[in-house]
């Protein structure tokens, strides 16, 4: 099946510093998708993204199909912006996601 | 407000016991999904619904049954074939128009 692989696996950052998340996947896909979870479990939907550049206030991600990659950029972060955040692509056309490990994300005061 | 809706937050079972996590959404999806994480690891998928009266089977769903009889309503049950069942469970349901999945805020299961 598809492999979905996420780096860093942890990044600490300092209030207001920028950084760049990827998620590498093996085979093609006709969309991905970004997720954050919250310190509570909770998992909010960042992006849909099949491919190009989408922008979401201190947050943007940019997937690139046909090198079957995709960045999620958060600039000038702030604490709640910790979490840990997915990305995932479809298995097959019925909407099973298979999901990358996931990226910890702390941010320091 | 729209959305979906996991019951309870917490749940403990004994030992032999099967357990029923509730997950309800007002969203007018048609395909619903439950998936299940283990701590520090993503997100493997149980089963998944895309309509009424109808359900498959996921990547783990030895130990797990589900149904499926309103649009709105997907509940899990726990079996006591699940030997390892404390994890935390995660309910899903996708937009058909967008593909978008958006998850209810989950339900810590433990086991006593």
């Amino acid at each position: 099946g598809i492999q979905v692989e996420q780096s860093p696996p942890d990044l600490i950052l300092q209030e207001g510093a920028n950084s760049t998340l990827r998620c590498n996947f093996s085979d093609s896909v006709n969309n991905l998708q970004w997720f954050h979870q919250n310190p509570w479990g909770q998992l909010i939907n960042l992006f849909y993204i099949p491919s190009g550049t989408k922008q979401n206030g201190r947050l943007s991600a940019t997937t690139v199909a046909t090198e079957r990659y995709s960045l999620l950029y958060i600039s000038s972060s702030q604490t709640t912006d910790s979490g840990v955040y997915f990305c995932a692509v479809p298995t097959d056309s019925w909407g099973k996601l298979q999901f990358g490990a996931g990226t910890q994300v702390v941010v320091t005061p | 407000d729209g959305g979906i809706t996991q019951s309870p937050k917490y749940l403990f079972r004994k030992e032999g016991q099967n357990v029923t996590l509730s997950c309800e959404q007002n969203l007018n999806h048609d395909a619903m999904y439950w998936y299940r994480q283990d701590p520090g690891q993503g997100l493997r998928l149980i089963y998944y619904s895309q309509i009424v009266n109808d359900f498959q089977k996921g990547d783990i769903a030895e130990g797990y049954s589900v149904s499926r009889e309103k649009k709105e309503s997907f509940p899990l049950t726990v079996t006591s074939a699940q030997k390892n069942p404390t994890a935390f469970y995660l309910c899903a349901s996708r937009n058909r128009d967008s593909g978008a999945l958006y998850f209810g805020a989950g339900t810590r299961l433990s086991v006593l």
